[in-house]
């Protein structure tokens, strides 16, 4: 049981925009703990999507966002491509636990 | 170009031991923290430990403590984990990461991001 949860699954057609929720507590998101959000193209390892909650590292394209509200997170895509077919996991801090923790991941399908 | 390549699993038996190592070129290790995440077979991400810019901290989750070693080697720019005392539930891909040089920290863990990834070591604890 992750301490962050994540949706096991969403979908959405191309060009189409889906949203991805990271729901923590008051001991890491509603704490005011940054959200950092990874994409896992099948069979790699993870690649930084957004960091800081909000942010894109320079080469990810602006398909992506992130915002945070609350305890909780969301990672947006917009324009959904193929390419766009992976697991995505979010990731922030947990005080009671004294942990970097991650959310269970999310796999999105392209239909 | 900036990456983090890994070498060292493979197959143990319970009870074992096995030694990771994660080189990097592009950057300076010791410039860096540096983490150790985990994936088990088709399961999510799970930290496992880190190691300051300095050295002088390290961190461990509760599930490896007293069993996995954190270390730098200077001269080959790279980061190892020795694992002692293995169980078949520290089967997974073994990842390398890094943090910023100087992130923000809680009670001396980081909370930047992880921004570049190794490429991943399978290790498998069976008999």
């Amino acid at each position: 049981q992750s301490v962050l949860t994540q949706p096991p699954s969403v979908s959405g057609a191309p060009g189409q925009r889906v949203t991805i929720s990271c729901t923590g507590s008051s001991s890491n998101i509603g704490a005011g703990y940054d959200v950092h959000w990874y994409q896992q193209l099948p069979g790699t390892a993870p690649n930084l999507l957004i960091y800081d909650n909000n942010n894109r590292p320079s080469g990810v394209p602006d398909r992506f966002s992130g915002s945070k509200s609350g305890t909780s997170a969301s990672l947006a895509i917009t324009g959904l491509q193929a390419e766009d077919e992976a697991d995505y996991y979010c990731q922030s801090f947990d005080i009671s636990l004294a942990d970097s923790v991650f959310g269970g991941g999310t796999k999105l399908t392209v239909l | 170009q900036v990456q983090l390549v890994e070498s060292g699993g493979g197959l143990v038996k319970p009870g074992g031991s096995l030694r990771l190592s994660c080189t990097a070129s592009g950057f300076t290790v010791s410039g860096y923290y540096m983490s150790w995440i985990r994936q088990a077979p088709g399961k999510g991400l799970e930290w496992v430990s880190y190691i300051s810019s300095g050295g002088g901290s390290i961190y461990y989750a509760d599930s490896v403590k007293g069993r996995f070693t954190i270390s730098r080697d200077y001269a080959r720019n790279s980061l190892s984990l020795q694992m002692n005392s293995l169980r078949p539930e520290d089967t997974a891909i073994y990842y390398c990461a890094r943090v910023s040089p100087e992130p923000a920290v809680v009670n001396g863990l980081p909370l930047d991001a992880f921004d570049i990834w190794g490429q991943g070591s399978m290790v498998t604890v069976s008999s």
